[in-house]
């Protein structure tokens, strides 16, 4: 029963770099979510996408961080030119319909570290 | 916009103790609550879920949770704590509005450690 699968578990980036971070969905889930989860804070709603669609990027910071989800392959969170503050875990949540509220089955997120 | 607080950062209890968690939230609408839990070392999993119905939820290993709408409350309870209940724990909230159906809003967690 493969669940949500992120990789890598852990990221080291030195401040400038780039970082992707993949999230691939539950089988036949086709909505995505990413969150971010600051040091002693809980998790922060950053985007919602779609195959090939990005519904909802209202917790994006508006530069450095974009979101896809592709019609093939994992969603890709990327970060440009990194700084510290950008250390974090990032999760990933699948669900597999539009029902509201529908349940969202998380992974097991990416842990950022920027030197 | 919507908020959820948690009142307990941490919580130390003893084997076979009694558990109530707090989590109060606040939307001006209908709400869907959840509660999520991570084991050491593990990914967020869903212990319970609120929608409608029952305000009396029950979800696994035990625990329950109460929802009251006149106090925007959702605590979560389980009568008799494991050392394996040593964790964190989230409450969630997701609107039922066109404009916030998806996101979740998280609490800040209260982190639980059960004493053998």
């Amino acid at each position: 029963n493969a669940g949500v699968m992120q990789n890598p578990r852990h990221l080291v980036r030195r401040r400038g770099q780039e970082a992707r971070l993949r999230c691939s969905p539950m089988k036949g889930h086709s909505h995505v979510y990413w969150y971010r989860q600051l040091p002693e804070e809980g998790l922060k709603f950053m985007v919602y996408l779609q195959k090939e669609n990005i519904i909802d990027e209202s917790g994006m910071p508006k530069e450095r961080f974009s979101a896809e989800f592709p019609k093939e392959g994992p969603s890709i969170l990327r970060i440009q030119q990194v700084v510290r503050g950008d250390s974090a875990a990032y999760f990933c949540a699948s669900s597999p319909r539009q029902r509201q509220g529908e349940t969202q089955y998380f992974g097991p997120g990416t842990r950022l570290l920027v030197l | 916009a919507q908020s959820v607080s948690q009142h307990n950062h941490h919580v130390i209890l003893s084997e076979a103790a009694s558990l109530e968690l707090g989590c109060n939230y606040s939307y001006g609408g209908t709400v869907n609550l959840f509660w999520y839990v991570q084991y050491p070392g593990q990914h967020l999993q869903l212990l319970l879920k609120y929608f409608s119905g029952d305000p009396l939820v029950k979800g696994i290993k035990g625990f329950e949770a109460e929802f009251i709408k006149s106090k925007f409350s959702f605590n979560l309870r389980k009568p008799s704590v494991q050392w394996s209940d040593t964790a964190e724990y989230f409450c969630a909230v997701c609107g039922r509005s066109s404009g916030s159906a998806r996101q979740l809003t998280f609490g800040s967690g209260t982190q639980l450690t059960v004493l053998p």
